[in-house]
């Protein structure tokens, strides 16, 4: 079974402004791993995974994560955020094998960006 | 080309009553998933559904029960409502049971129930 933790449920942040979203996971199995973004109202899309290779891996807007297999952890990041960027912020994880299509998801953190 | 759909958008139910949940894949999957999200909670996973049969189940009790259509199409089933059953319900369509994939989600269902 897997297990994530993102400590962090709300953050704060002025635009133009770095900005780091935290994600934790713990499983007895090798995992892929994916981080979701939800805004108001609507369901989940997928911001990125990482699934084998580079451990850095990039979204088409701006964001990265990096999968730290020592520290079991995916840390989301961005070193500028816009406006737009506001909504709430999933990462999951689900083993190598025999999960199917079973996520386990963290209780999300709520990225609020301000003029 | 259509997203996942899903109906309806909102559902008010008293305790004790059935539903119904529909879901619509995007075109060209045929693996739907069905997850619930809690207010201030992450999704739970349900179960999944591929060549119309379960494959796979989340910790949720027998009042939930699902279906998949020859078309692809799915329902989810939640008998003798809760007040905890309240919750978004999202369905999540992908064209490949496996699990290195990414899943297309569904705008939800926001189910109340008083």
């Amino acid at each position: 079974a897997q297990s994530v933790t993102q400590l962090d449920s709300q953050v704060p942040v002025f635009e133009e402004a770095p900005v780091e979203l935290r994600c934790n996971y713990s499983s007895s199995v090798s995992v892929y791993l994916f981080w979701y973004v939800q805004y108001p109202n609507q369901g989940l899309q997928l911001l990125l995974k990482y699934l084998s290779g580079s451990t850095l891996v990039k979204s088409i807007n701006g964001f990265e994560a990096e999968f730290n297999k020592s520290q079991t952890s995916f840390h989301l990041r961005k070193p500028s955020v816009h406006i737009s960027d506001t909504a709430e912020y999933f990462c999951a994880v689900t083993g190598l094998t025999g999960g199917g299509n079973k996520l386990t998801f963290g209780t999300g953190t709520q990225l609020k960006v301000e003029l | 080309d259509a997203g996942v759909t899903q109906s309806p958008t909102h559902l008010i139910k008293t305790r004790g009553q059935q539903v119904t949940l529909r879901c619509s894949p995007k075109s060209g999957h045929d693996t739907v998933s069905w997850y619930q999200q809690a207010l201030g909670q992450g999704p739970q996973f349900i179960f999944q559904y591929y060549e119309e049969e379960e494959r796979q189940r989340g910790n949720f009790p027998d009042r939930f029960s699902g279906h998949q259509f020859p078309n692809y199409s799915s329902e989810l089933n939640v008998n003798a409502l809760l007040l905890g059953d309240s919750a978004l319900y999202l369905c999540a369509s992908t064209n490949n049971p496996g699990t290195n994939v990414a899943l297309h989600f569904g705008n939800g269902t926001r189910l109340t129930v008083t």
